[in-house]
């Protein structure tokens, strides 16, 4: 199994301003991915981290409100930029394990309040 | 685009009772599927993964079944206890899918009441 951390567990932030989101996992991974949980929904998926190469981003996540770093096998960022209200979610970071049965991982996630 | 679907959407159930959780996806060439636990403004616990080629899986008082040619798949809690209470949720992870991406219910809200 994998074991995630993420850091600032939560934050309460201003309109305008941009947040970090950091994730390290205990393994080295290939593939890191970065959710949003807005509140009272599912998980959409934001990108796809890979190391050594741009993040792919999914429909309606533009790497400009989303800059995501992954600068080596076991640690990726996350940045939430110019943010508004709506941003207000929980931010998950993901890898899948190793292995023929390659079970998904989950951090703890990151709580987001924007006012 | 692979949709995937969670009947109920809550369920409030006596301690001791055995419950199904319900989980439909529209296209069944799919990977694996994975039922997860999500306690209030938590992370994700994976509970189960089936592969494709596989009926079921087991974990404790924890069994998911899959028929992926109906696209459907459930989850069984035998003997339920009030630390059960979580929101469950499935995805699916498609063949179609670039870059392995999971594509979510919109998960089973669990009470159980003491």
């Amino acid at each position: 199994s994998a074991v995630i951390s993420q850091k600032p567990s939560r934050d309460i932030c201003q309109r305008g301003t941009s947040l970090t989101i950091q994730c390290q996992v205990d393994s080295q991974v290939t593939m890191m991915f970065w959710y949003r949980q807005q509140p009272g929904q599912s998980l959409t998926l934001i990108a796809t981290a890979n190391q050594g190469s741009e993040a792919t981003y999914e429909s309606g996540f533009v790497i400009d409100k989303f800059p995501i770093s992954r600068p080596n096998l076991t640690f990726s960022t996350l940045t939430v930029s110019n943010m508004s209200p709506e941003d207000s979610s929980i931010y998950l970071c993901s890898v899948v394990g190793q292995g023929a049965r390659e079970t998904q991982y989950f951090g703890p996630g990151t709580r987001l309040l924007v006012l | 685009k692979q949709e995937v679907t969670q009947i109920p959407a809550a369920l409030s159930v006596p301690e001791g009772e055995n419950l199904v959780l319900n989980c439909s996806f529209t296209d069944s060439a799919i990977y694996n599927l994975q039922w997860f636990r999500q306690d209030p403004g938590k992370g994700l616990t994976s509970l189960l993964l089936i592969q494709s080629s596989q009926r079921e899986q087991t974990s404790g008082r924890l069994n998911a079944s899959l028929d992926k040619s109906s696209g459907r798949s459930t989850l069984y809690i035998a003997a339920s206890q009030p630390g059960d209470s979580a929101t469950y949720l499935c995805a699916v992870k498609g063949i179609n899918n670039a870059g392995n991406m999971l594509t979510f219910g919109g998960g089973t809200r669990l009470m159980v009441k003491p």
